[in-house]
């Protein structure tokens, strides 16, 4: 089968960098996701990558490096309405998602 | 532009009695549908997912069952549900242009709470 593990919980100062790191193991995937999440809300997509390297989409960016498992989230210019709970995922056929354990950020004053 | 719909919006329901969630998609032609669960302060379960009518496959054996009778209508139901069945049901879309992966458009979820 496939797991992601993510960190429970990271904390950061608004206007900061935080970077959310997730772990997967797996024996085939097309890509991984990332998807935001605020309480009581549904996920919505914030960044994929097909290939190694990394994604730059405004403030946030996403990498991936499919040798070590492992790819992050980084959030830049951290805004208070960043806090919320993200989730990487892997991607599959028919573009279904396995997702991970979930990341609460919290950003403080 | 497209659009997700899931009614209804919270749900109690006692053990045993049956389930039906319906989930609707506007703005987009043949598309791929998900079913996923999520128990508080977890992650998503991908429960079913559809890539056309009558086509439903299941991830995960359980409770329930799912069934496409229409192009963007995908419905979740059980006969008797468990107290494990209690979480946030959530239905999602994706398109299937491009042939590569598309993102995933979720619905505003059911809050299923089963006493």
């Amino acid at each position: 089968g496939q797991s992601l593990e993510q960190p429970s919980e990271v904390t950061a100062v608004e206007g900061a960098i935080v970077q959310i790191n997730c772990t997967y193991q797996t024996s085939g995937f097309y890509g991984l996701s990332w998807y935001q999440q605020h309480d009581g809300g549904a996920p919505t997509f914030l960044s994929y990558n097909a290939l190694d390297g990394l994604e730059e989409t405004g403030r946030f960016s996403s990498f991936l490096s499919r040798s070590d498992s492992y790819g992050y989230l980084l959030l830049q210019e951290l805004q208070m309405k960043d806090s919320a709970s993200y989730f990487c995922a892997l991607t599959g056929t028919a573009s279904k998602l396995t997702f991970g354990t979930g990341t609460r950020l919290q950003v403080t004053l | 532009s497209q659009t997700i719909h899931q009614w209804p919006a919270t749900l109690v329901q006692p053990v045993g009695s049956p389930l039906s969630l319906e989930c609707t998609v506007e703005g987009t032609s043949n598309p791929n549908l998900y079913w996923y669960r999520q128990a508080a302060g977890r992650g998503l379960q991908l429960l079913f997912y559809s890539v056309g009518i009558g086509q439903i496959s299941s991830e995960v054996p359980q409770n329930l069952s799912a069934s496409r009778p229409q192009d963007r209508q995908f419905i979740l139901s059980s006969k008797k549900l468990l107290l494990s069945d209690s979480g946030f049901y959530l239905c999602a879309w994706s398109s299937i242009a491009g042939g590569g992966y598309n993102e995933q458009f979720f619905g505003p979820g059911t809050r299923l709470t089963v006493l």
